[in-house]
């Protein structure tokens, strides 16, 4: 059974630095690897995806890279700002009969104070 | 382009009692999924429509949960009887090809 984990569970920093948010996963074998943005009462804004032969994608200030070998994703910010406050989430999807099935971890809450 | 929809965005019911929730995806996105995520864990799958087939049910958690998809378009996930563990935050989400969209989510307090 795929178990997510990331950490930390929560990080706060001052605006302008650059962050690192972990991922990992217990099963190599995913289809991909999608980073979700979920702000307080609202739903999942999707921020990269990753499929399982990249490497890494990047968005603006968000790089994500993937090792599927050791099971592991980061979420690089670049310069964080306020605005990025926000808990992030990472989630892989199965193969096979579970294709299309995400499984998700807990989410690292972000805060970024000016 | 429109995104993802539900509604109610919060329903509070009695123990015992029926509820429905509701789902529009993304124009023109076959895949449709419901998630949940109950207090203090994470979000977790529940199904996988394909157009109106269920692709993959094996998230459900028990017989009281019904979910359909009519036409292929919007989904209802239909709660009967509602127990005090079906509260939580139900999340919608549809697909074209890999990347999932998802809604609002709809918050169900079941008392």
């Amino acid at each position: 059974k795929q178990e997510v984990t990331q950490i930390p569970a929560a990080l706060s920093v001052p605006e302008g630095e650059n962050l690192v948010l972990n991922c990992s996963f217990t099963d190599s074998a995913i289809y991909n690897l999608q980073w979700f943005r979920q702000d307080p009462g609202k739903g999942l804004t999707s921020l990269l995806l990753i499929q399982s032969s990249q490497r890494e994608q990047t968005s603006g200030r968000l790089n994500a890279s993937l090792d599927k070998s050791s099971g592991r994703s980061t979420l690089y910010i670049a310069a964080s700002q306020p605005g990025d406050s926000a808990t992030y989430l990472c989630a892989v999807a199965g193969r096979g009969s579970t294709l299309g099935r995400l499984y998700f971890g807990r989410g690292t809450q972000l805060t970024v104070w000016p | 382009e429109a995104g993802v929809t539900q509604f109610p965005s919060h329903s509070v019911i009695e123990k015992g009692q029926t509820v429905t929730l509701r789902c529009d995806p993304i124009s023109g996105h076959d895949n449709l999924y419901w998630y949940r995520r109950v207090m203090g864990k994470e979000i977790k799958f529940l199904l996988h429509f394909v157009k109106e087939s269920k692709q993959d049910e094996s998230g459900m958690p028990n017989n009281r949960f019904l979910a359909e998809r009519t036409g292929g378009t919007y989904s209802t996930l239909k709660v009967q009887p509602a127990e005090l563990e079906d509260s939580g935050v139900y999340f919608c989400a549809s697909s074209r090809q890999y990347e999932q969209y998802f809604g609002p989510g709809t918050r169900l307090t079941v008392t």
